[in-house]
């Protein structure tokens, strides 16, 4: 049963704390995205990749938050430093580049104090 | 305004009935509608789409229908289920770009059994 995971799920850390989120996409997947959900945003897309590359990180906030794919298994997204208003839950999907379906992961719920 | 409205935010229904969540959106080009299904402490699941080629999409007890004039596509839920209960996001994709999606705000189903 092909799934995306993700870790950790739960992460509580205080204000300007580092916090690194990991991602492996569905094996064969070449894109990935990086989703934030809040109640008041919803959600909202982050950032996402194809073949390791960045396409779009439009929707993040570049001067503390990055993205990454070191390899075709592992997409990570950094908060550094971490603030309150970072709390959310982020989601990372996967999927191939020649369709449109995105396939979810559980998330990593973030709480920063 | 919103790109992609959804309504209503939530919905009560009495196990065996219909449930039907509406949502319009205002980019022309937008030509993919995904529905995500999203249970408590997990992340979206998609349930069905359709494409602006496409007027009605059904599958078993889920049917999509897209009115590409109006701008507006629903999702029909037929003989509800207590494990139908969730919520409910639309999307809509940004222009042709297949990968990034305006979302709705969410329908939170309640089937009672």
């Amino acid at each position: 049963d092909a799934r995306v995971t993700q870790t950790p799920r739960h992460k509580v850390t205080e204000m300007g704390q580092e916090v690194t989120m990991r991602c492996q996409p569905i094996l064969g997947h070449n894109t990935v995205f990086w989703y934030r959900q809040t109640m008041m945003q919803g959600l909202e897309l982050l950032a996402y990749f194809r073949n390791r590359a960045p396409l779009d990180d439009s929707g993040m906030p570049k001067d503390r938050f990055s993205a990454e794919m070191p390899d075709a298994t592992l997409a990570t997204l950094k908060i550094q430093p971490s603030e309150p208003r970072d709390s959310a839950v982020y989601f990372c999907a996967s999927g191939l580049g020649s369709q449109e379906t995105q396939y979810f992961g559980p998330g990593t719920r973030l709480l920063v104090l | 305004g919103e790109n992609v409205e959804q309504h209503p935010s939530t919905l009560s229904v009495q196990e065996g009935d219909s449930a039907v969540i509406k949502c319009t959106y205002s980019d022309s080009a937008s030509n993919y509608f995904p529905w995500y299904k999203q249970e408590l402490g997990k992340g979206p699941q998609l349930i069905i789409d359709i494409r602006s080629n496409v007027g009605e999409k059904k599958d078993q007890r889920i049917a999509v229908t897209l009115n590409k004039t109006a701008k507006h596509f629903s999702l029909h839920i037929t003989e509800t289920q207590p494990e139908d209960s969730a919520v409910y996001f639309c999307a809509a994709s940004i222009g042709t770009d297949f990968n990034k999606f305006y979302f709705g705000s969410g329908t939170k189903l309640n089937v009672k059994p």
